[in-house]
């Protein structure tokens, strides 16, 4: 069983569109962060949230914490092909907890 | 700065057969750690180290060995591998376990066990 699920677990979108990607727990996270992984590379940080109901931008991508800190989203606005990868949320309860990840894949 | 790296790239093994994964990083990370990733499971943890001559189990550890005689290297040991430890491996090294400091991973090594 998770303790982290993400959904959806594939996206295949225009370029173009805009989506948004979730991870759910029942547990309480002290922070959670976003990583982004490429075919044949380790997965790269992305964002890291601490307070409930934190939102922070970067760029086309918002991401946001939860009021109970259990849940967050990763919203990208007009996607691009470059934003093709496989995304992961992780929950720091004494040790950081990964989800499955969204594999999301932006058609040209 | 070459980050975290992990030798080798690719690697496959008879069932039986013991082989050791090597991760070295030169940030001056105190904390280690090393994770297998499968389909539809994500990362899981494998074993973890917080300094030299500390290493601790995480969620997966059988079949897996570590030790951490510097601060820098970080290897993992297959004694007798198993099919059912074909997968991809990463190690990861940050700062410390504070609850915003980020993991930096290395590219990985993809093990089939036949």
């Amino acid at each position: 069983t998770q303790l982290l699920e993400q959904s959806p677990q594939f996206l295949s979108i225009q370029e173009g569109e805009n989506l948004t990607v979730y991870c759910n727990s029942s547990s309480v996270f002290s922070s959670l962060q976003w990583y982004r992984q490429e075919p044949g590379e380790g997965p790269v940080l992305l964002v890291t949230v601490v307070t409930g109901g934190e939102v922070k931008k970067l760029k086309r991508l918002t991401f946001q914490f939860g009021d109970a800190r259990k849940d967050s989203s990763l919203h990208i606005t007009a996607a691009q092909p470059g934003d093709t990868g496989l995304y992961l949320c992780a929950g720091r309860v004494d040790k950081l907890v990964f989800g499955a990840g969204t594999i999301l894949r932006v058609k040209s | 700065n070459a980050g975290v790296t992990q030798t080798p790239k690719f690697q496959v093994l008879k069932t039986g057969q013991s082989m050791t994964l090597q991760c070295a990083q030169d940030m001056n990370h105190e904390y280690m750690s090393w994770y297998r990733q499968d389909p539809g499971m994500g990362l899981r943890l494998i074993h973890y180290s917080v300094g030299a001559g500390i290493t601790d189990q995480g969620e997966v550890p059988n079949g897996y060995n570590v030790s951490r005689s510097t601060t820098e290297d970080f290897p993992l040991r297959l004694l007798s591998a198993a099919p059912s430890q074909t997968s991809v491996y990463f190690c990861a090294s940050s700062y410390s376990l504070g609850i915003v400091d980020e993991q930096f991973f290395g590219p990985g090594t993809r093990l089939t066990v036949l």
